[in-house]
């Protein structure tokens, strides 16, 4: 399979632990992208890498998340100090721009549940 | 900021029955974008669609881009049990940020067979 894949699947963690999520993008796309869910709702974007630098992060993100993407490669999001209300389905996609154009594939999702 | 909006946030419909849903964006989008989510599964690319007034169909889906560029649809003509999900429309920020993705609620189809 040479989609997106992203790990864990699912994570339970209790309030004020830290956790880390990994993307394996689709292996010659450029552009990552990290994007957060919640019932209901369209996915909302967090932050974009190209290639290895991250050139934007959302309001949504806080100081106690931390993204990296440190060959350009796979991309891990981190999220320190977890509070209840950072439950929710962190989805990664990736994408390759040419001719001005480009299609956003996305991965499974990590589901997060902060007890 | 962008907005995209929706309607209707849910349809249920019988097997066989057609289904309509409508996109607008608060700006003008350069192209929009069309996603279905199964029930527990992530968002899988339907379609985009660039130019003012294009129409596109995939079998029974017709997706259609406004004149004006701000607002989209997707009409399925007979669903079918394998429909059901949510439907997202997309749009990408203006200018530098086009690589950005702003979602809308999504409108959630469910059949009854």
């Amino acid at each position: 399979d040479t989609g997106v894949s992203q790990d864990p699947r699912h994570k339970i963690t209790k309030r004020g632990q830290n956790v880390t999520f990994r993307c394996d993008p689709i292996s010659e796309h450029n552009r990552l992208y990290w994007y957060r869910q919640t019932l209901g709702q369209g996915p909302e974007f967090l932050t974009y890498f190209q290639n290895e630098a991250q050139l934007e992060k959302s309001r949504l993100l806080s100081d106690r998340f931390s993204a990296e993407r440190p060959k350009g490669s796979f991309s891990t999001l981190e999220i320190q100090r977890t509070e209840q209300g950072d439950s929710a389905m962190y989805l990664c996609a990736s994408s390759l721009l040419a001719g001005g154009q480009e299609t956003q594939y996305f991965g499974p999702g990590t589901r997060l549940l902060v007890l | 900021g962008q907005q995209v909006m929706q309607i209707p946030q849910y349809q249920h419909v019988q097997e066989g029955e057609d289904f309509t849903t409508y996109c607008n964006s608060s700006t003008t989008l350069s192209n929009i974008q069309w996603y279905k989510q199964r029930p527990g599964g992530h968002p899988v690319f339907l379609i985009q669609l660039v130019k003012s007034g294009e129409v596109k169909k995939q079998k029974r889906l017709t997706f259609q881009f406004g004149e004006a560029k701000k607002n989209s649809s997707l009409h399925i003509t007979a669903t079918q049990t394998t429909d059901v999900g949510t439907y997202f429309c997309a749009g990408p920020g203006s200018g530098g940020s086009n690589y950005k993705l702003t979602f809308g609620k999504g409108t959630l189809l469910t059949v009854n067979p």
